[in-house]
């Protein structure tokens, strides 16, 4: 099946850090959304995005939609413990949602 | 609001069985979409229901079927269960309201494994 391309596929870093992700496709896409997953558990929505170009917040996390309507950019500011899990993008392309392979974030005391 | 409800969380069947999962949509959403996760494919659209209708499929195997009741709640059959069916299913609800139509929402999963 197909999914989107998510960068860096892991990442470990000490609590304190800043972690950017990306998210790209061949295809443009109109909705981009970031989740989060806990073991065991489904997916959380953090953020959502409408329109190229547009910049959200929701607390340490910031997303961005590309100009190119092809990507997508996850950034969390000063990492804790909690942020630890897998990070998911999804882009709706007509109407279905399109998840990216993820990344795995691992933070260090 | 209650979040998304799967029943049962857990499972084990053995080949060639059926199973049904079933899933509770957040109060007011009425659609219901299923997906499929492994650690091979990653998370893939299964199907998607909307007022007791099916609205859009993925690309898997007529094994897989599901449906929606009048009151949202939805239910997932795989028939003639084989060993690469083993995965977490999750089931997601969204509002049908302009742009947070697709906002969905996930439930915990339920973790199939097929012996």
């Amino acid at each position: 099946g197909q999914q989107l391309n998510q960068s860096p596929q892991s990442m470990f870093i000490q609590e304190g850090e800043d972690v950017s992700m990306n998210c790209t496709s061949s295809s443009i896409f109109n909705t981009w959304l970031w989740y989060k997953q806990d073991p065991g558990e489904g997916p959380v929505l953090l953020i959502a995005l409408y329109k190229a170009g547009e910049l959200t917040s929701n607390g340490r996390l910031t997303a961005q939609f590309g100009i190119t309507r092809k990507d997508s950019f996850l950034n969390i500011s000063a990492s804790i413990p909690s942020d630890v899990g897998i990070y998911f993008c999804a882009g709706q392309n007509t109407d279905k949602l399109i998840f990216g392979t993820g990344t795995r974030l691992q933070v260090f005391p | 609001k209650a979040g998304v409800t799967q029943t049962p969380r857990y499972l084990i069947k053995t080949r060639g069985q059926q199973v049904t999962l079933s899933c509770s949509p957040i109060s007011g959403h009425r659609s219901v979409s299923w997906y499929q996760q492994t650690p091979g494919q990653g998370l893939q659209f299964l199907f998607e229901y909307f007022s007791e209708t099916q609205r859009n499929k993925g690309n898997f195997p007529g094994r897989f079927s599901g449906r929606q009741f009048s009151n949202s709640r939805s239910e997932m059959n795989v028939s003639t269960l084989e060993l690469g069916d083993s995965a977490l299913y999750l089931c997601a609800s969204s509002e049908e309201t302009g742009f947070s139509s697709y906002e969905q929402y996930f439930g915990p999963g339920t973790r199939l494994t097929v012996t």
